[in-house]
């Protein structure tokens, strides 16, 4: 299947500082990347649509200005946790989906990044 | 609104001994249905596509069928390796190719 990383894989940053995570797919072109967020036993959240070319589509109640994507590249889409604060702590998790060749697009996902704010 | 219910939230079983983890959903048309396996930490790693009533899919232990309102993901004689949360999602036919999740079913296989 297609392969998506992320990087870092964990982060631990003080209360106010900016945290970067990368989303890369590795062997295929995604010009829409997905980002969730996951708390400890629950489900994943989508945040936000990432687009190649165009601005972010963020779900209802996720702050834009806090939460920045910038979708650089057709294999590279990066989210900015800015002035970073211990409630953004959790799980993030890119996907994108799978080249179309017939049927239904899946959802390949990277293997997270734990965020830790202090 | 697209609804997604996983049952049971919790399943723990001993080796050997099979079991289903059930997905229902409610609606509007249905695209395709998706099982994931999500190990502690990682990230969902793609199980199965099903995307018509009585389809049905097997990998290794893992056989996942799909009627008109849910979907089975039976686990046959599970091993300790197989312990992890399984979630569930939807592709509908709105419009949106955008998947709605379960809140998944941890499982735990004990040796």
């Amino acid at each position: 299947g297609a392969v998506v990383s992320q990087h870092p894989s964990w982060v631990i940053c003080k209360s106010g500082t900016s945290v970067k995570i990368e989303c890369r797919s590795l062997d295929f072109q995604a010009t829409t990347m997905f980002w969730y967020r996951q708390f400890p036993k629950q489900s994943l959240m989508l945040m936000a649509t990432s687009n190649e070319g165009s601005k972010a589509t963020y779900e209802q109640g996720v702050e834009k200005d806090k939460f920045l994507i910038n979708h650089a590249s057709l294999t590279l889409s990066t989210l900015t946790v800015t002035s970073a604060h211990p409630e953004d702590s959790s799980f993030y998790i890119c996907s994108a989906p799978s080249p179309r060749t017939s049927g239904l697009q899946t959802q390949y996902f990277g293997p997270g990044t734990r965020l830790l704010v202090l | 609104e697209d609804q997604v219910t996983q049952s049971p939230e919790a399943l723990r079983l001993q080796e050997g001994e099979s079991s289903s983890l059930n997905c229902s959903y409610t609606v509007s048309g249905l695209r395709g249905l998706f099982w994931y396996r999500q190990d502690p930490g990682k990230g969902p790693e793609f199980l199965f596509t099903l995307y018509s009533a009585g389809e049905e899919k097997e990998k290794e232990r893992l056989k996942a069928t799909l009627t008109k309102k849910e979907s089975f993901l039976h686990i046959t004689a599970p091993k300790p390796e197989d312990s992890a949360t399984y979630l569930c999602a939807v592709q509908t036919s709105g419009g949106s190719y955008i998947p709605t999740f379960g809140r998944g079913t941890s499982l735990i296989v004990h040796p």
